[in-house]
């Protein structure tokens, strides 16, 4: 079945780059996508990536998707303490509900 | 801006009883999930709802667990009879538009999440 793994916690120092792994199972998916979860709010988009895609930028954020192997990344140029929150991977499935699969999240802390 | 709002933010309940944990989608939103969060664990897909009716259910959302959306705007989850493993982080999201359209990113957008504690 579809399943979206990625590692739990990722440290980086303030300006440095944080990259956060991700990797997915099922190879119909539509898009990809990355949500970002601050303190006590919910989930909220914070990029995409549409799966004919193998790259794309957006600012400070910079999305990698590697097909054959099924791999995700997000690259945050400059971290920011503001950045510290708890990133999700997700893919859409093209069938008819469009549900999203999620995996852990990668809680990023950033130390200034 | 337009959000997603869940009511309560946080309940704790005793192992049995009834819980219905509530949510307001974003008005023009056409489909409608419910996912979970257990502490440390994935974000679980629950159910989707769409055109007044389940459009795709999990294996989690057993005969316990019931949606409705009695009114337009309210979409309600109830869980029947709870358990100790019923608790979790539960999120409401509406979507628009559907990605399955060409072009379309098909955002999600998200409520805060009610914490559900069974004791």
């Amino acid at each position: 079945g579809e399943d979206v793994e990625q590692s739990l916690f990722l440290s980086v120092r303030e300006g440095d780059s944080s990259v956060i792994n991700c990797t997915y199972t099922d190879s119909s998916s539509t898009y990809l996508y990355w949500y970002k979860q601050e303190p006590g709010a919910g989930l909220q988009l914070l990029t995409y990536i549409f799966s004919n895609m193998d790259m794309k930028q957006d600012q400070r954020l910079t999305v990698l998707l590697n097909k054959k192997d099924k791999h995700l990344s997000l690259r945050i140029a400059d971290t920011q303490t503001g950045d510290s929150a708890i990133y999700f991977c997700a893919e859409s499935t093209p069938s008819g509900t469009y549900k999203y699969i999620f995996g852990t999240g990668t809680r990023l802390k950033v130390l200034a | 801006e337009p959000e997603v709002t869940q009511t309560p933010s946080h309940q704790v309940t005793q192992m049995g009883q009834e819980v219905i944990l509530r949510c307001v989608p974003i008005s023009n939103h056409l489909y409608f999930y419910w996912y979970r969060q257990i502490l440390g664990q994935k974000v679980e897909f629950l159910v989707s709802f769409y055109n007044n009716e389940i459009s795709e259910k999990s294996e989690i959302f057993d005969d316990q667990f019931s949606v409705e959306r009695p009114d337009g705007s309210n979409f309600t989850l109830k869980i029947r009879s709870t358990k100790l493993e019923d608790s979790a982080m539960y999120f409401c999201a509406s979507m628009h538009t559907s990605p399955g359209l060409a072009g379309v990113v098909g955002e999600l957008f998200f409520g805060e999440g009610s914490r559900l504690t069974v004791l």
